[in-house]
């Protein structure tokens, strides 16, 4: 089975503090995705990633960076957390195809006080 | 902007009952077609994809795509508690890997 592994179950930062958050796949696929999930709201997309050291932005993009040095690993910043980017992070893989299926982790609850 | 529309809920069922769950999208080209179910405070997992015009069907499940309407459901025989969830639906344009969702229904099935 594939796994996609999330460093954190739930994280507490405060304001302004830089937040990593790290995921790591098992299954050698080329897609990577962040997802942040907000009640009412439902998935949204910041970042994509299609191969290493490749990346597009994705619906709300603002406040975060990302990082994929390794196929396996994909990292998302927040250079300067703030409350509104309290929320949860998924992470997401896929297989390089265009009809595949998502995995995801099993998401980091980010608490920025 | 490509746009997938779900009724929010919640559904609400009685057990052994067939739970309803549609999905409508606006992409004429969509291709894929995913029903995702997320458990209160965990993460999605995928439970049907349908390509093709028609019905799918795995055990309970069943997935019914009608691409000259532009709809995707989800029947769930013999609703059970456990399957008391949020259904999320995904679709895919041709050539794309992202997909879009929709914002999800919340199932309740009650004793």
């Amino acid at each position: 089975d594939v796994k996609v592994t999330q460093s954190s179950r739930y994280l507490v930062k405060r304001t302004g503090e830089k937040v990593f958050l790290e995921c790591v796949q098992d299954m050698d696929h080329e897609n990577m995705f962040w997802y942040r999930q907000d009640p009412g709201l439902g998935l949204r997309l910041i970042y994509f990633s299609y191969d290493v050291k490749m990346k597009e932005k994705g619906d709300i993009p603002e406040g975060y960076s990302v990082s994929r040095e390794k196929k396996e690993r994909f990292s998302l910043i927040l250079e300067s957390a703030s409350t509104n980017q309290t929320s949860m992070y998924l992470c997401a893989s896929s297989s390089g195809g265009t009809n595949e299926k998502l995995f995801f982790g099993s998401g980091t609850q980010l608490s920025v006080l | 902007q490509k746009e997938v529309e779900q009724n929010s809920g919640p559904l609400s069922v009685p057990e052994g009952a067939i739970a309803s769950l549609n999905c409508t999208y606006s992409d004429r080209v969509s291709q894929s077609f995913f029903w995702y179910r997320q458990y209160s405070g965990k993460s999605p997992e995928l439970i049907m994809s349908i390509y093709s015009n028609g019905d799918k069907e795995d055990g309970r499940f069943t997935a019914q795509l009608n691409k000259a309407s532009q709809y995707v459901s989800l029947l769930i025989r013999d609703s059970q508690p456990s399957d008391s969830a949020t259904y999320l639906c995904a679709v895919l344009s041709g050539g794309s890997y992202i997909p879009t969702f929709g914002r999800g229904t919340s199932l309740i099935v009650h004793p």
